[in-house]
């Protein structure tokens, strides 16, 4: 079946500017992960939603960043006022269940660049 | 502290050879798991493997194996007849139990290691 995927790939836009980026999860899964990777680090968790809440959002750097999943499913990363040290890939992660040893399963990522 | 360390930036392995990619980490909870992702130059983070604190058995998959020791608080990634197409970053991740450090399920990731297989 699909696996996660996410739009747009690439995304360029300007210090200041806002951004959405989308994740769209496998069918079925009802917890969805984002998370942002850095160059030459691993990811690092943003936010979590079981549903259409989201269950933990201690990751968020500050309030230019939100997330929402109104209907449990495709879920949407909003940044305000974009800053250059913003610019990194976001990762989507979907799994079936919220219990521990569940798989989580990544989409490609979206690659932000603010100039 | 850090809760994952990988303390190997990048490893050479020869086609065909066996390669053991280190992974140690940090926790006090009793329930966690241990996960190993590939990630190559594309970009999507592939899972490999899953160890659960309370496994008995070292997990593995297909040419994957991951070498859990508990005492020690290790869970290296072992890959078998390495291939061309295994030159990628690895990724060790653990998750925590919801009553420690505030996860709810979220991966805690290392730095990752990048192996190269040289034919």
């Amino acid at each position: 079946g699909a696996g996660v995927s996410q739009t747009p790939s690439n995304k360029v836009t300007e210090k200041g500017k806002y951004v959405e980026l989308r994740c769209d999860p496998i069918s079925g899964h009802t917890a969805l992960y984002w998370y942002r990777q850095s160059l030459g680090q691993g990811p690092e968790f943003l936010i979590y939603f079981q549903g259409t809440g989201a269950a933990d959002d201690s990751g968020l750097p500050n309030d230019r960043f939100f997330a929402v999943r109104p209907e449990g499913s495709v879920s949407t990363l909003k940044i305000q006022r974009t800053e250059r040290g913003d610019s990194a890939v976001y990762l989507c992660a979907s799994s079936l269940t919220f219990v521990d040893s569940d798989t989580q399963y990544f989409g490609p990522g979206t690659r932000l660049t603010v100039l | 502290a850090q809760k994952i360390t990988q303390t190997q930036p990048g490893m050479f392995v020869q086609e065909k050879e066996a390669v053991t990619l280190d992974c140690t980490y940090d926790t006090s909870d009793p329930s966690y798991g241990l996960f190993w992702y590939k990630q190559p130059s594309s970009g999507e983070m592939i899972f490999l493997i899953y160890q659960g604190s309370y496994d008995q058995q070292n997990a593995t998959e297909g040419r994957y194996s991951l070498n859990f020791q508990k005492a020690r608080k290790s869970a290296n990634l072992v890959i078998s007849a390495s291939q061309l197409g295994d030159s990628a970053m690895y990724f060790c991740a653990m998750r925590e139990g919801r009553n420690y450090g505030g996860s709810q399920g979220n991966l805690i990731f290392g730095k990752g290691t990048k192996l190269s297989v040289k034919p």
